[in-house]
């Protein structure tokens, strides 16, 4: 069965530290590949996406996540986090089609502290 | 810039009792679908839903569970009669269908 793991569901970190959480994604075929956020009492909001194409992929707020076909892996990075990124990250997959089931992993709560 | 919309954004119900969550896609999608997060777990994919008729469901969404779109704007989810297990976050989500899932605010159900 598809599956998805990300490897942190707690991050600590201090402002203007380097960001990355972990996913890993267990299916063999095309996939579409997502990271979500949810800020503190809001619904989860797109942070960016991977469809095709070149493997580094930015988002907003400074995201990026990088593509690994040989790792199953959509790693989300961020250089200098912020208070505001405060959030629960959550990575996802849609695998076999354009309008199939997102497949989340648990998501990770990441707190920033000033 | 458009946003999903979901009613009641909280609702407590007894067991046994039905209820019925209402969600507003974005109006130009074409596919829609329902995910729920238990409270401390995953989100967990329910049904997705296109041209009028249910394409793909998990095993989560029984027959107590059925979805309708009963006129061109709403799309609801009904749970005929509800567990104490039904407790969770219920998210609405639409799609133009090109795999970007635009997701609603949620509805928090509470049975008691």
């Amino acid at each position: 069965a598809q599956s998805v793991s990300q490897h942190n569901h707690h991050v600590i970190l201090s402002e203007a530290a380097s960001l990355e959480l972990g996913c890993n994604y267990s299916y063999g075929g095309t996939v579409n590949l997502f990271w979500y956020v949810q800020y503190p009492g809001q619904h989860l909001q797109l942070l960016l996406k991977y469809f095709s194409g070149d493997p580094l992929v930015k988002g907003i707020k400074g995201f990026e996540a990088e593509f690994i076909k040989s790792k199953f892996s959509f790693n989300l990075r961020k250089p200098s986090v912020q208070w505001s990124d405060t959030a629960e990250y959550f990575c996802a997959v849609n695998a076999g089609g354009g309008y199939n089931k997102l497949i989340f992993g648990a998501g990770t709560r990441l707190a920033v502290h000033p | 810039e458009p946003e999903v919309t979901q009613t009641p954004s909280h609702q407590v119900t007894q067991m046994g009792q039905e209820v019925i969550l209402r969600c507003v896609p974005i109006s130009n999608h074409l596919y829609f679908y329902w995910y729920r997060q238990i409270l401390g777990q995953k989100v967990e994919f329910l049904v997705s839903f296109y041209n009028n008729e249910i394409s793909e469901k998990s095993e989560i969404f029984d027959d107590q569970f059925s979805v309708e779109r009963p006129d061109g704007s709403n799309f609801t989810l009904k749970i005929r009669s509800t567990k104490l297990e039904d407790s969770a976050m219920y998210f609405c989500a639409s799609s133009e269908g090109q795999g970007t899932q635009y997701f609603g605010p949620g509805t928090r159900l509470l049975v008691l």
